[in-house]
């Protein structure tokens, strides 16, 4: 079964410093990628999505992330942080033949941006 | 046009209470989803649905039961609470086919006692 691993459950880093946030999952079947932000006392939205083409991904808010297929991983990026970057990142991934659609989820990090 | 709302944001229960948590989407999607959140693990998925009429277990059913009768509500029905239940609840839905975005609901913050 899949399963979705990311490496750390906090990250800090001062505020216009680069950040990666780490993503892994099991299988090397086919799949689709996904990240997610939650803001504090909201729901979750889609930061990006990689279904197929370019392995480079850009989502809204300046974030990117790169698809490895033969690392298993697909860790996102911002070259500068800010403050209101501060929120949980959640990384998702889905079997492209799982007709039920179900996302598994990695168990979020805390992005803690430091003045 | 306002999304996917929950209700109630916030409930406290005693254990063997039962309550109903709302759902409601109003984009006319095809698919809808009740997942739980706790601390260091992130979400798992309870019940889903794909459409009027069809629903379906996911990761963490028991306990829980759900119907959609409209494509528009989801209800999710807690049987006999228990503390093992305490987690902040999320709604979501999205159209079907090519792995669409997902919206999700503001969250319901349950507390079992």
């Amino acid at each position: 079964a899949q399963s979705v691993t990311q490496l750390d459950s906090q990250v800090p880093v001062f505020e216009e410093a680069p950040v990666e946030l780490r993503c892994n999952y099991s299988s090397s079947v086919s799949v689709y990628l996904f990240w997610y932000v939650q803001y504090p006392n909201q729901g979750l939205q889609l930061l990006l999505k990689y279904l197929s083409g370019s392995t480079l991904v850009k989502g809204i808010n300046g974030f990117e992330a790169e698809f490895n297929k033969s690392q298993t991983s697909f860790h996102l990026r911002k070259p500068s942080v800010h403050i209101s970057d501060t929120a949980e990142y959640f990384c998702a991934v889905s079997d492209i033949t799982d007709s039920n659609y179900q996302l598994i989820w990695g168990a979020g990090t805390k992005l803690i941006i430091k003045p | 046009n306002a999304g996917v709302t929950q209700t109630p944001k916030f409930q406290v229960l005693k254990t063997g209470q039962s309550m109903t948590l709302q759902c409601a989407q109003d984009m006319n999607h095809e698919y809808m989803s009740w997942y739980r959140q706790d601390p260091g693990m992130g979400l798992r998925l309870i019940h889903y649905s794909v459409g009027a009429g069809i629903t379906d277990q996911g990761e963490v059913p028991n306990g829980y039961n759900v119907s959609r009768s409209t494509t528009e509500d989801f209800p999710l029905r807690l049987l006999s609470a228990a503390p093992s239940q305490t987690s902040v609840y999320f709604c979501a839905s999205s159209r079907l086919g090519d792995f669409d975005e997902q919206f999700f609901g503001p969250g319901t913050r349950l507390t079992v006692l």
